[in-house]
C-alpha cells in the first residue's frame, strides 16, 4: 500500500497569512495527488486534482504543486472560511486509494 | 447538478450487518468513465476508502475490508448500496458515498450518514 503523510498535523494562522501544507507519499505517485477541504460536520470538498489543477469554483488563492513523492497545498492569503481540515489523497495505486491523516488549520 | 444522498439505519448491533444506500440525482450513474464509491470516517479520525462499483456491476474493495464488504448497484433506481457484515464498534463512522473520476479523485460527495455500532 502507498502510505500518505502530512505535515504539520495542525497549524494556527491568522487571516491574510500564507499557509503551506505538505503531503508525502511512500513511493512515487507521479501527479496522482488530490486535495480536499473538510469543515466540521460536512463532507470533504475537492479543491485540487492531479497535483495542481484547481477544481471549478475553488478560489484562486488555493494552489497545488509537486510531483513524485512530495506535494504542497498553498493558501496564498488565508480567509475566515478557510479554517478547516485539509486531506491529501493518492490515486496512483488504483483502485486502492489512500488519504493522508489531515492537517487542521485553525485561528491563531 | 449531480447530488448524492446516503440513507439507512443509524444504529446497528454488533455482529449484525450495516446497510446503506446512496441515491444519485441530477444525473445518471450509468455513465462511462465514472465509478461510484463508499468512503468512511470514524469520529475524529481520517478518511478510509471502502470500495468502488461501476454501473456494470464491476467492483473493487479495500483489502482490509474485502471479506466483509459488498457493494451493489441498481441502475433502474439510480442507486448503489453498501453492505458490511459482522460489524464491531470499530465500524462506527460517518459513511460517505462519492463519485470517482477516471483518474481517481472524488467529487461530489454525499452529506454523509453516521452509523453507530452499539447494543
Amino acid at each position: 500500500d502507498i502510505q500518505m503523510t502530512q505535515s504539520p498535523s495542525s497549524l494556527s494562522a491568522s487571516v491574510g497569512d500564507r499557509v503551506t501544507i505538505t503531503c508525502r507519499a511512500s513511493q512515487s505517485i507521479s501527479l496522482y495527488l488530490n486535495w480536499y477541504q473538510q469543515k466540521p460536520g460536512k463532507a470533504p470538498k475537492l479543491l485540487i486534482y492531479a497535483a495542481y489543477t484547481l477544481q471549478s469554483g475553488v478560489p484562486s488563492r488555493f494552489s497545488g504543486s509537486g510531483s513524485g513523492t512530495d506535494f504542497t497545498l498553498t493558501i496564498s492569503s488565508l480567509q475566515p472560511e478557510d479554517f478547516a481540515t485539509y486531506y491529501c489523497q493518492q490515486s496512483y495505486s488504483t483502485p486502492l486509494f489512500t488519504f493522508g491523516p489531515g492537517t487542521k488549520v485553525d485561528i491563531k | 447538478q449531480l447530488q448524492l444522498q446516503e440513507s439507512g439505519p443509524g444504529l446497528v448491533k454488533p455482529s449484525e450487518t450495516l446497510s446503506l444506500t446512496c441515491t444519485v440525482s441530477g444525473g445518471s450513474l450509468s455513465i462511462s468513465s465514472y465509478y461510484w464509491d463508499w468512503i468512511r470516517q470514524p469520529p475524529g479520525q481520517g478518511l478510509e476508502w471502502i470500495g468502488s462499483i461501476y454501473y456494470t456491476g464491476s467492483t473493487y474493495y479495500n483489502p482490509s475490508l474485502k471479506s466483509r464488504v459488498t457493494i451493489s448497484v441498481d441502475t433502474s433506481k439510480n442507486q448503489f448500496s453498501l453492505r458490511l457484515t459482522f460489524v464491531t464498534a470499530a465500524d462506527t463512522a460517518v459513511y460517505y458515498c462519492a463519485r470517482q473520476s477516471n483518474r481517481g479523485w472524488f467529487d461530489p460527495w454525499g452529506q454523509g450518514a453516521l452509523v453507530t455500532v452499539s447494543s
